[in-house]
């Protein structure tokens, strides 16, 4: 069963500040990632993505994510933050068994200070 | 190009009461999957539903039970609420079945019993 874990439930980073929020996954085939980002009251909006290839995978808003295999690794970055980024960040799995059961980690709260 | 809608916004029920959301997928997507997501929690997967049939399933009870009608549209039915029903219920949508396929969710629905 595939599993998720985000190890920081805060992260706090001045604006200008590079960001990284953390996760690290389980799965039983091969992973396929996901990162979402929850403003308050809203529902989930998608970030970016690693498939396969290229272990740096960028998206929206300047977010990019590594993908690291021997460390079940997949954290989320930004060279500079802004206020605006302060939302509450997911990391997903899924794997490439049939079905789309995605697990959602726990989240992890950004918060970015002017 | 109109995202995922879900209605009602907001839903107040009372203990024992049936309840019915529903949901409108992406424009040009075929497959719906529920998710609960609790106060503070990551989101919770529910149910998925492709070609009008239920395809995977997560650890709900029977209580939830939903439908996919032929224009995409789903609904998600509550049985007998209980407090612990009250959560903020995502609907996602995406095109086919793939793992890797990338979930696009609505604003939710937020379901208090009281």
């Amino acid at each position: 069963a595939q599993s998720v874990a985000q190890p920081e439930d805060q992260v706090n980073v001045a604006e200008g500040n590079p960001l990284t929020v953390k996760c690290t996954y389980s799965v039983s085939g091969n992973p396929y990632l996901f990162w979402y980002v929850q403003y308050p009251n809203r529902g989930l909006q998608f970030l970016l993505k690693y498939i396969t290839g290229d272990n740096l995978v960028k998206g929206s808003y300047g977010f990019e994510a590594e993908f690291n295999k021997s460390q079940t690794s997949f954290h989320l970055k930004k060279p500079s933050a802004l206020v605006s980024d302060s939302a509450l960040y997911f990391c997903a799995v899924s794997d490439d068994n049939y079905g789309q059961n995605f697990v959602f980690g726990p989240g992890t709260r950004l918060s970015v200070l002017p | 190009d109109a995202g995922v809608t879900q209605s009602p916004t907001h839903l107040i029920k009372t203990r024992g009461q049936q309840v019915t959301l529903r949901c409108s997928p992406k424009s040009g997507h075929d497959t719906v999957s529920w998710y609960q997501q609790a106060l503070g929690q990551g989101p919770q997967f529910i149910f998925q539903y492709y070609e009008e049939e239920e395809r995977q399933r997560g650890n709900f009870p029977d209580r939830f039970s939903g439908h996919q009608f032929p224009n995409y549209s789903s609904e998600l039915n509550v049985n007998a609420l209980l407090l612990g029903d009250s959560a903020l219920y995502l609907c996602a949508s995406s095109l086919g079945l793939a793992n890797s396929d990338t979930q696009y969710f609505g604003p939710g629905t937020r379901l208090t019993v009281l």
